[in-house]
């Protein structure tokens, strides 16, 4: 298994200021993904990162707006730009261990 | 995307069991998950089988797989008011892509 830690678990930001959220995993690990999961909704892919190349964005996400670095095997940031109350979600971070793939327990946003 | 597909709500009384459905599209599927989510809390992963299997039981937890018809079931048996949560039925694609499908709020009536 792994175990995934975030930070901050949650936060309250202005409009038009930037959040970075950061992902700690206990064991390297090849990709990390980043999901958002809106008030009452299922989860939707933001991107995959993979260490030492570019994170690929899903349709819909793109770079400018969710920014994400992989320095290592072990940790990965998303960064969320410019937010709008839209923005407002659980941001998750995910890594596959074998067959199975686990969550960390979410960042939860809020923007006023 | 594929479409993964479950009812939004089920109310159980406890002690007896409960069965929660999902229907997917994707008939290219590798792996099919459950997992759990408690208010405020992330997603604990708490079963999943191999498409070329059609059951898989870990202790309360029954899964049960109709691959012709694209539909998945967990049943939990007995019960209990701890179960109660949002569950997520997910499929992994042979791109190992991920899809969620809407959640089942269980209840669990004392």
């Amino acid at each position: 298994s792994a175990v995934i830690s975030q930070k901050p678990s949650r936060d309250i930001c202005q409009r038009g200021t930037s959040l970075t959220i950061q992902c700690q995993v206990d064991s390297q690990v090849t990709m990390m993904f980043w999901y958002r999961q809106q008030p009452g909704q299922s989860l939707t892919l933001i991107a995959t990162a993979n260490q030492g190349s570019e994170a690929t964005y899903e349709s819909g996400f793109v770079i400018d707006k969710f920014p994400i670095s992989r320095p290592n095997l072990t940790f990965s940031t998303l960064t969320v730009s410019n937010m709008s109350p839209e923005d407002s979600s659980i941001y998750l971070c995910s890594v596959g261990a074998g067959y199975e793939q686990y969550f960390g327990p979410g960042t939860r946003l809020t923007v006023t | 995307g594929e479409d993964v597909e479950q009812s939004l709500f089920l109310s159980v009384r406890e002690g007896d069991s409960s069965v929660i459905n999902c229907t997917y599209t994707d008939s290219s599927s590798t792996y099919l998950y459950w997992y759990k989510q408690e208010p405020g809390a992330g997603l604990q992963l708490l079963t999943y089988i191999f498409s070329n299997m059609d059951m898989k039981q870990d202790q309360r937890l029954t899964v049960l797989l109709n691959k012709k018809d694209k539909h998945l079931s967990l049943r939990i048996a007995d019960t209990q008011t701890g179960d109660s949560a949002i569950y997520f039925c997910a499929e992994k694609d042979t791109g190992n892509q991920f899809y969620f499908g809407t959640g089942t709020s269980l209840t669990v009536i004392p």
